[in-house]
């Protein structure tokens, strides 16, 4: 099973800043890296695949980056509606897992 | 409007079972593999099950293996989740979810709160 470690657990960013996420996983897994947004109370939207490609719908202040182990989510410019936990998956291997998640919060 | 509609949780006692089910509309259900993930209270997403088009390939994670049942009807638009010997651990909103032909879980319902306590 591929073991998928996001950090910071929590970053603290204000509006307008820009935000880093880190997931690392423990084996190569090429680029099969996916990761989500969820919001209270709402279920998981898909906003990159395969590691850097933006899902429909996704603003282009998100960028995915990174391959082999390490990856990373970039928001280059903190909307409000940015406030939410995310969340890594990998589909290179049987069982799916997903990192614990990294919650943005308002600094 | 492409949408999952789970239902079928509720409060259970530890050792009983459960049926969930989710309601696809908006898109053809017989084209697309499925999944269901959970989530317990406060915790982040635990892939629990998936099924293919034509239900011939069913993978389970371990903590759902020889318990949990996944299931589909493409002549009704459903996906199932059988769910016996309950534990309290297994407590969480159940999500389907749809596998894109990314690979990736595009398109989620709302969730089913699925309650395991005596």
């Amino acid at each position: 099973e591929i073991v998928l470690t996001q950090s910071p657990a929590t970053l603290s960013v204000s509006p307008g800043e820009g935000a880093t996420l880190s997931c690392r996983a423990s084996q190569s897994m090429n680029n099969y890296l996916a990761w989500y947004q969820q919001k209270p109370g709402q279920a998981p939207r898909l906003l990159i695949y395969d590691a850097f490609n933006r899902a429909t719908g996704t603003p282009a202040r998100f960028s995915g980056s990174g391959s082999g182990t390490d990856f990373t989510l970039t928001v280059s410019s903190l909307e409000p509606e940015d406030f939410a936990v995310y969340y890594c998956q990998q589909r290179s291997t049987w069982p799916l897992t997903f990192g614990q998640g990294t919650r943005l919060d308002f600094k | 409007e492409e949408q999952l509609v789970e239902s079928g949780g509720g409060l259970v006692q530890p050792g009983g079972s459960l049926r969930l089910s989710c309601a696809a509309s908006g898109f053809t259900f017989s084209n697309y593999n499925m999944n269901w993930v959970r989530q317990a209270p406060g915790k982040g997403l635990e892939w629990v099950s998936y099924i293919s088009t034509s239900s011939t390939t069913k993978i389970y994670a371990d903590s759902a293996k020889g318990r949990f049942t996944i299931s589909r009807d493409n002549a009704k638009n459903s996906l199932h989740l059988q769910m016996n010997s309950l534990r309290a651990e297994d407590t969480a909103v159940y999500y389907c979810a749809r596998r894109e032909s990314s690979g990736y879980l595009g398109v989620w319902g709302q969730g089913t709160l699925v309650i395991v306590s005596s």
